[in-house]
């Protein structure tokens, strides 16, 4: 069973960091691109950023980009975020997906950015 | 590309037709893709590349559309198709990709 489990969230303070984690299970993601998705409470999905199966292309939101680094180790099947200057407009739950189109989705984390 | 969906709500009863549309602000080819969110649940993939039923969703759901404009199709509603909806698309350059605001299926 293909399985995507995040971890990594939290509260964190305006200005903070946090690194997120999605681990896969029931399937090897070197062969997928993958993605991080986020969705703010009661709003809609927002698309994050992407990384190509090798690691090589990475593309972002305007809204993330510099803040954000998607990142990958296809040895430990994992998927990575980190998240820097995070502001109160980043609190969201955090779903990692996995496939062009996306097919499978974790089943998220949430970050709240709050003082 | 900016994704608008219409209506925001639809309310409909079991057993009607639900016909969702999806509008994007220039052409986005055939990468148009459907997800279904139920509350608390992660997004499902519906539909891709405009009319591709993903595995194991039902004959009842049908995309179509070109262009600018699309259509999600859910026949016969059943209780544990209300749910909100959602469009995406995927730029070329810059490799972007945007989901729509979503249409929620109310009962």
């Amino acid at each position: 069973e293909v399985q995507l489990v995040e971890s990594g969230g939290g509260l964190v303070q305006p200005g903070g960091s946090l690194r997120l984690s999605c681990a896969a299970s029931g399937f090897t993601i070197r062969s997928y691109w993958m993605h991080w998705v986020r969705q703010a409470p009661g709003k809609g999905l927002v698309w994050v950023s992407r990384i190509s199966s090798d690691g090589i292309i990475t593309s972002y939101a305007d809204s993330v980009k510099g803040r954000f680094t998607i990142s990958r180790n296809n040895a430990k099947n994992t998927l990575y975020l980190q998240m820097n200057s995070l502001t109160a407009d980043d609190t969201a739950v955090y779903y990692c997906a996995s496939g062009q189109p996306i097919r499978d989705w974790g089943q998220g984390t949430l970050v709240t950015v709050s003082s | 590309i900016v994704l608008t969906q219409s209506p925001a709500t639809l309310s409909l009863s079991p057993g009607e037709r639900a016909t969702l549309s999806c509008r994007a602000s220039q052409s986005v080819g055939s990468y148009l893709a459907w997800y279904q969110q139920r509350p608390g649940q992660a997004p499902r993939l519906l539909i891709y590349d405009v009319s591709n039923r993903a595995t194991g969703i039902p004959a009842k759901f049908s995309g179509s559309g070109s262009g600018t404009d699309f259509t999600l199709t859910i026949d016969s509603l059943e209780p544990e198709d209300f749910a909100v909806y959602y469009c995406q698309q995927r730029n070329r350059w810059p490799p972007l990709f945007t989901f729509g605001p979503g249409t929620r299926v109310d009962v």
